[in-house]
């Protein structure tokens, strides 16, 4: 039990669907992150959220929309997704930065496959 | 920027005998360094971290990890493998920014172990 929880673990989608993946967290922590983990490549962040705020968004395309509304809570909402989006999409979250170089804490993902 | 090298894509023992693997990092701040492993079909769990601490870190699992400056590595190490560290392993080198953290995520070592 890592604290981080996600849900679906499993979604089948249609290019022209459009869903929600969920992640809460049960650490306290006040930033939350989402990630892309696709076969043969590095992770990529997709969103950062600090203190339910949007602090970074690193180009990722409009077909993916984020939403925290509280420190607890991160959402991705998903809408007329591509093939090549199919991947793992990993959640993460992580105490402040007051409090220096603390470890992020996963979930364990939701597998999404675009048909 | 920052970037992290893990010079192995794969690396494989047998059951019992010593584990090397390799994590070379950049950073143009003084860094904190975490290694992660992935088993299949989970999340990212932290095995360890360095930040400005002791310099040889023990981990979970028997894992640790020696912080080297002058060579700018951090390898992860394990006396005797088992069967169950059979997993993908992830080194991380991270800097704070105004929203938190900055994660750059090596590429991951695929760490088989043969009976």
């Amino acid at each position: 039990e890592t604290g981080v929880t996600q849900t679906p673990r499993h979604l089948v989608m249609g290019m022209t669907n459009k869903k929600s993946l969920k992640c809460e967290q049960h650490l306290g922590h006040n930033a939350m992150y989402w990630y892309k983990q696709s076969a043969k490549k590095p992770l990529e962040l997709m969103f950062v959220y600090s203190l339910e705020e949007r602090v970074e968004n690193n180009s990722v395309p409009s077909r993916f929309s984020p939403e925290c509304p509280n420190s607890s809570h991160l959402f991705l909402h998903l809408h007329t997704l591509q093939p090549e989006d199919s991947a793992l999409y990993l959640c993460a979250s992580s105490q402040a930065r007051e409090l220096g170089n603390q470890p992020q804490h996963f979930g364990d993902g939701t597998r999404l496959s675009i048909l | 920027a920052q970037s992290v090298t893990q010079l192995d894509s794969h690396v494989s023992v047998s059951e019992g005998t010593p584990v090397l693997l390799r994590c070379n990092y950049s950073s143009s701040y003084s860094p904190s360094l975490f290694w992660y492993v992935q088993h299949p079909n989970k999340g990212l769990q932290l095995l360890l971290k360095y930040t400005s601490a002791a310099t040889l870190v023990k981990g979970i699992n028997g894992f640790e990890a020696e912080f080297k400056k002058s060579e700018t590595s951090f390898h992860l190490t394990k006396p005797s493998a088992h069967m169950s560290d059979a997993a993908e392993y992830f080194c991380v080198v991270s800097d704070l920014r105004n929203y938190g953290q900055n994660f750059v995520f090596g590429p991951g070592t695929r760490l088989s172990v043969l009976p």
